[in-house]
């Protein structure tokens, strides 16, 4: 099966420009996680959908963040307008439900020049 | 409140010696623990995972961890290490298997020929 695949691999923006992340789980999975790793930092959860609905959002750091899951299938986490400190690797990860593991993508390697 | 924390940021190792990661955890709920791995570019990779039952866990690429409660540890081991297993480890609590899943902060392992 396709693994999770998130783009762009790297990203470099400006502040105060807007970027877009796009996550493709594994197909079925209703699960999906948006997790990143500021540099030095430890990995941070950001939110958690079941299928469109947003099950948990307590780690989205402040409003400049935004998440979306169209339909259940792919996602995209917008950051507008982006930050220095934003910079960091911006994981997504899926999972089918009880008992299964998260599956991770390569992450996002966003830079905030 | 969940946490774990992992001791050493940075741990080298000689070919074929004994590979030994710490991890501590806190949690007021019975823990899944986790440990993924995460080689140059990739995303994370699941090592093994401790649900309930047996605390003595088996993992791909011959490593092992053991759970145990009243030490409140789930130290990754593997007897023999091998050049390719150079990466950064992470160790993981959620509350339940596809709950958020809380880091700690990564080690670094370092294989030395």
């Amino acid at each position: 099966e396709a693994g999770v695949t998130q783009f762009p691999s790297h990203s470099v923006i400006e502040k105060g420009q807007t970027v877009t992340l796009r996550c493709d789980p594994i197909s079925g999975h209703d699960n999906l996680y948006w997790y990143r790793r500021v540099m030095g930092k430890e990995i941070k959860f950001l939110l958690h959908f079941v299928k469109e609905s947003k099950q948990d959002e307590s780690g989205m750091p402040n409003n400049r963040f935004l998440a979306e899951r169209t339909g259940g299938t792919y996602s995209t986490l917008k950051v507008q307008p982006a930050e220095l400190e934003d910079s960091g690797v911006y994981f997504c990860a899926s999972s089918s439900g009880r008992s299964s593991p998260l599956h991770f993508g390569n992450g996002t390697r966003l830079t905030v020049t | 409140a969940q946490s774990v924390t992992q001791l050493g940021s940075h741990v080298s190792v000689s070919e074929g010696a004994l590979v030994l990661l710490r991890c501590n955890y806190s949690s007021s709920v019975p823990p899944y623990l986790f440990w993924y791995v995460q080689y140059p570019n990739q995303g994370l990779q699941l090592l093994l995972k401790y649900t309930t039952g047996a605390t003595l866990v088996k993992g791909i690429n011959g490593f092992e961890a053991e759970f145990k409660k009243s030490e409140t540890s789930f130290h990754l081991t593997k007897p023999s290490a091998h050049m390719s297993d150079a990466a950064e480890y992470f160790c993981a609590v959620s509350k339940t298997s596809y709950d958020k899943v809380i880091f700690g902060p990564g080690t670094s392992l370092s294989v030395i020929p």
